[in-house]
């Protein structure tokens, strides 16, 4: 299974673009990249997956270079709300594949 | 996105005890879940993964003799853990992937078990 590396913390004020990166140096050719965000007492929820170049969708962008060793989560004009633990997952497609989970981002957004 | 659900959401024990936890797929079939548990102030841990209609896989150092787990169905797979210990207590999550799209995992909103 690949190894994530992300920064353990991050602080933004509300309003600002936040950027988190991830790096997974060994990651598969048959690996997609995966970010969850999990509040305390919660279970992750799925924000975007991606393999290559850039993904968007409602709440977030992913941006992935070409070598895929490693990928940024951008968020847009952060709330308070987004205060939260943000991780970077690594694994092949399949129903069977597990997930392992890195140590995550714990982003703090204030006034 | 796909619906996982657990219950008890939260459960209170006395040490010795059995309790169950269940995890449901709400809306699509999934031959393999996954268990986690997470302690306070640190990430999850995989405890093993629950395979509809066979035995479950166990990450190494998850004792599967006091982590029973049971996928009796496509939508449900139960964990007990057996003989509680304070030692235990923790917050349980389990997920499915699906398989449509790229096979994005979904997690369950987690069980917290407290043995006392």
């Amino acid at each position: 299974l690949a190894k994530t590396t992300q920064p353990i913390s991050m602080d933004s004020y509300e309003g600002q673009e936040v950027n988190i990166t991830c790096s997974h140096n060994n990651i598969a050719t048959n690996d997609y990249i995966t970010w969850y965000q999990q509040f305390p007492s919660q279970g992750p929820r799925f924000i975007i997956q991606g393999y290559k170049t850039k993904v968007t969708n409602e709440v977030a962008s992913l941006f992935i270079p070409a070598d895929r060793k490693s990928s940024t989560l951008s968020l847009p004009r952060v709330s308070l709300s987004d205060t939260a633990v943000y991780y970077c997952l690594v694994g092949s497609a399949g129903t069977a594949s597990k997930l392992t989970f890195g140590t995550g981002t714990r982003l703090q957004v204030t006034l | 996105g796909a619906v996982v659900s657990q219950h008890p959401s939260w459960v209170i024990c006395k040490s010795g005890t059995s309790v169950k936890i269940e995890c449901r797929s709400l809306d699509f079939q999934a031959t393999t879940m996954f268990w986690y548990r997470q302690f306070p102030k640190q990430s999850l841990m995989l405890m093993a993964t629950s395979n509809e209609g066979s035995k479950a896989t166990y990450e190494q150092g998850v004792e599967k003799d006091k982590f029973l787990i049971n996928h009796a169905s496509l939508t449900l797979s139960t964990l007990t853990v057996t003989s509680a210990h304070p030692e235990d207590s923790s917050f349980y999550i389990c997920s499915a992937r699906t398989q449509a799209g790229r096979y994005e995992q979904y997690f369950g909103p987690g069980t917290r078990l407290t043995v006392t």
